[in-house]
């Protein structure tokens, strides 16, 4: 099993260009996540998705958006995007709510730096 | 105030040594908490879960204190594989996790 995999692993975009994040899961998982990491920061939780066909705002979701189309996939968009959204991305997923002891398994990242 | 709160560190260690972090939280209605282990330009990965009765797995001990709003790991007899960044994840409720900053630890021979 590959777990999570991150498409791609580094990018280089200009403002105002757009892109999509791709991440896949091959564990069956309902629950998929889209995180932002920045230095002296923790985690947060731009979107995520309790399922096939759902999705979700989390704490930083402006200037994104988000698709489930299918179970094991989960895309990230940035329409516009801005010097501000550059950061580290990571993808994650789970098969229960974290609140009841399930683990996050996390994606290896995508480096995104907007100029 | 910050929801979680950790103490950035770096903590410098000799191997063997015994090491402790504590991370602070602000919301009592807390249910769940977790530590995970991040290295260096890598991603998160599960390390223990907290529970009301404490964790212990083999160096690795993980306490909660509710009444003082606090969870812990201890880590003894520390290896050098030990070094990278822990971070503190509190659960409110459901799928609202919410991630400390993270405790930078470095162990040297």
């Amino acid at each position: 099993n590959a777990g999570v995999t991150q498409t791609p692993k580094f990018r280089v975009l200009k403002t105002g260009q757009s892109m999509t994040l791709l991440c896949a899961q091959d564990m069956n998982h309902e629950y998929m996540y889209w995180y932002r990491q920045d230095p002296g920061m923790g985690l947060r939780l731009i979107h995520y998705s309790v399922g096939e066909g759902t999705t979700a705002k989390g704490e930083v979701p402006d200037g994104y958006n988000v698709s489930r189309l299918k179970k094991q996939n989960f895309l990230l968009g940035l329409e516009s995007a801005a010097p501000s959204q550059t950061s580290v991305y990571f993808c994650a997923s789970s098969p229960g709510l974290a609140g009841d002891f399930y683990e996050q398994y996390f994606g290896p990242g995508t480096r995104l730096t907007v100029t | 105030r910050k929801e979680v709160e950790q103490d950035p560190g770096p903590f410098n260690v000799p191997e063997g040594a015994t090491v402790a972090f504590n991370c602070t939280y602000s919301n009592s209605a807390s249910q769940s908490f977790f530590w995970y282990r991040q290295d260096c330009r890598k991603e998160p990965k599960l390390l223990m879960s907290v529970y009301s009765s404490g964790n212990e797995d083999g160096r690795f001990t993980a306490q909660l204190n509710r009444a003082s709003q606090y969870i812990s790991l201890l880590i003894r007899d520390s290896k050098l594989s030990d070094s990278a960044t822990y971070l503190c994840v509190v659960i409110l409720y459901g799928n609202k996790l919410v991630f400390g900053a993270g405790t930078i630890l470095r162990v040297k021979s």
